[in-house]
């Protein structure tokens, strides 16, 4: 079973700073990268694919990066507003299986 | 929004009888899993398919069968629910493959007394 790291597990974050979260997988065999928001009580959405080293992908505030040599992936949230808040998921996806495996989360509250 | 819908959306049942989750989808995809949430283990792979009746196993898929007959339906059963077996159940869909975007259904949730 490949292991997915997320960290950190849970983080606190003032209205208006910006913060960032950190997702680390398996480099061997890597084809793409996920990144889902999953607000409470609703179903997790799509917020990035990536696939090549070095890809930065930009979705309003947020943006992430992806190294795929070294295994691993940042999500960055600027200016952080209270609709930020929710639990988000890295899930890499390899070329020698088919199945994404996803992360546990980094569950974001943002204080008002 | 992607058209995935699931039933139950909830669920009380007791331990020893039988459940069956269904997953309808409406986008002619191809792939289509299901997922079971529980608190410090984000969500869990139990099952997928990969076509009408093609289908594999996850990481949790002791306890649980599947079928899929049909492209828009794909069936979670519980032969003998047991108390872990109580979660919330995703079901997810993708168009192909690669790099396989996953579309989520709503969720049910299941409680086994």
């Amino acid at each position: 079973i490949l292991n997915v790291e997320q960290s950190p597990q849970s983080l606190h974050v003032q209205e208006g700073d910006s913060t960032n979260f950190t997702c680390s997988f398996p480099s061997s065999n890597f084809y793409a990268l996920h990144w889902y928001r999953w607000e409470t009580a609703k179903s997790p959405e799509a917020l990035f694919v990536m696939t090549l080293n070095g890809d930065e992908k930009k979705k309003g505030r947020i943006s992430a990066t992806l190294n795929t040599k070294e295994g691993y992936s940042y999500l960055y949230i600027k200016g952080s507003q209270p609709e930020d808040s929710a639990t988000y998921l890295c899930a890499p996806l390899y070329s020698s299986a088919s199945k994404i495996i996803f992360g546990s989360g980094t569950r974001l509250s943002i204080r008002p | 929004d992607a058209g995935i819908t699931q039933s139950p959306r909830h669920k009380v049942t007791e331990t020893g009888t039988p459940v069956t989750l269904r997953c309808h989808q409406t986008e002619n995809h191809r792939y289509m899993y299901w997922y079971r949430q529980d608190p410090g283990h984000g969500l869990r792979l139990i099952h997928y398919s990969y076509g009408v009746k093609d289908t594999d196993k996850g990481e949790v898929s002791d306890g649980y069968s599947v079928s899929r007959s049909k492209t828009e339906d794909f069936l979670l059963t519980l032969e003998s629910a047991t108390s872990s077996q109580t979660s919330v159940y995703f079901c997810a869909i993708s168009e192909t493959r690669d790099p396989k975007t996953q579309y989520f259904g709503p969720g049910t949730r299941l409680l086994v007394l």
